[in-house]
């Protein structure tokens, strides 16, 4: 079945430093399309950035991916980590049977010190 | 305006106890969905309804049930609470493939 592994379960890093959250998926549907969602603390979970065309980079509040459809990947980057980044990412993609909404990661907590 | 609204917000319950989390979206989204959160689990499909007066089995919907009404709102229902089912849950409803989310529901079995 649809599947998304998030490798990290918790990144910490020093403000100003560049941030990478690894995302990969399986699925049997040529068009998936990936996204990234962010959970701050006490309020509800948001799209951050959706997947454009196989290659094309998608960027959003200074975040960025690209998704590569022969490495089944879709990770998240930023150049420089601010510290309101501190929250929870999901990686998630649409699933074969589209009725049944997104297919979720674990997640990826982030953590970003001054 | 919040257009995904949970309540309660939190919520403590006994085991063995009926709990009743409900939601309401302004959205006009014909697909809502219950989703758990729980630490190392990520976000998990307990069910999810596409069209008032019908609901579908998640990918955890053992222990829970739902009910859609109307469009506007989709409730889910613990029974027969148990330990395992403190987490997180969330509300969402959803247009093409964005989800909009409810703010949660922290519920505590004891």
């Amino acid at each position: 079945g649809d599947s998304v592994t998030q490798k990290e379960g918790l990144v910490t890093l020093t403000e100003g430093l560049p941030v990478m959250l690894n995302c990969t998926y399986q699925t049997i549907y040529s068009n998936a399309f990936l996204f990234w969602y962010v959970h701050y603390l006490n309020e509800s979970p948001r799209l951050l950035l959706k997947s454009s065309t196989d290659n094309k980079r998608t960027e959003h509040q200074g975040f960025h991916a690209t998704l590569h459809k022969s490495s089944s990947s879709f990770h998240l980057q930023k150049s420089s980590a601010q510290l309101s980044d501190s929250a929870l990412y999901y990686c998630a993609l649409s699933p074969t049977n589209y009725a049944q909404g997104l297919t979720f990661g674990l997640g990826t907590r982030v953590s970003v010190f001054p | 305006e919040a257009a995904v609204t949970q309540s309660p917000r939190s919520k403590v319950a006994v085991t063995g106890g009926k709990v009743t989390l409900s939601c309401h979206q302004t959205n006009n989204h014909d697909y809502m969905y219950w989703y758990r959160q729980d630490t190392g689990h990520g976000l998990r499909l307990i069910h999810y309804s596409y069209v008032a007066d019908s609901t579908e089995k998640g990918d955890i919907p053992d222990g829970y049930k739902a009910s859609r009404p109307s469009q506007e709102n989709f409730s889910l229902i613990l029974e027969l609470a148990s330990l395992s089912q403190t987490a997180v849950y969330f509300c969402a409803s959803r247009l093409e493939n964005t989800l909009y989310f409810g703010a949660g529901t922290r519920l505590s079995v004891l």
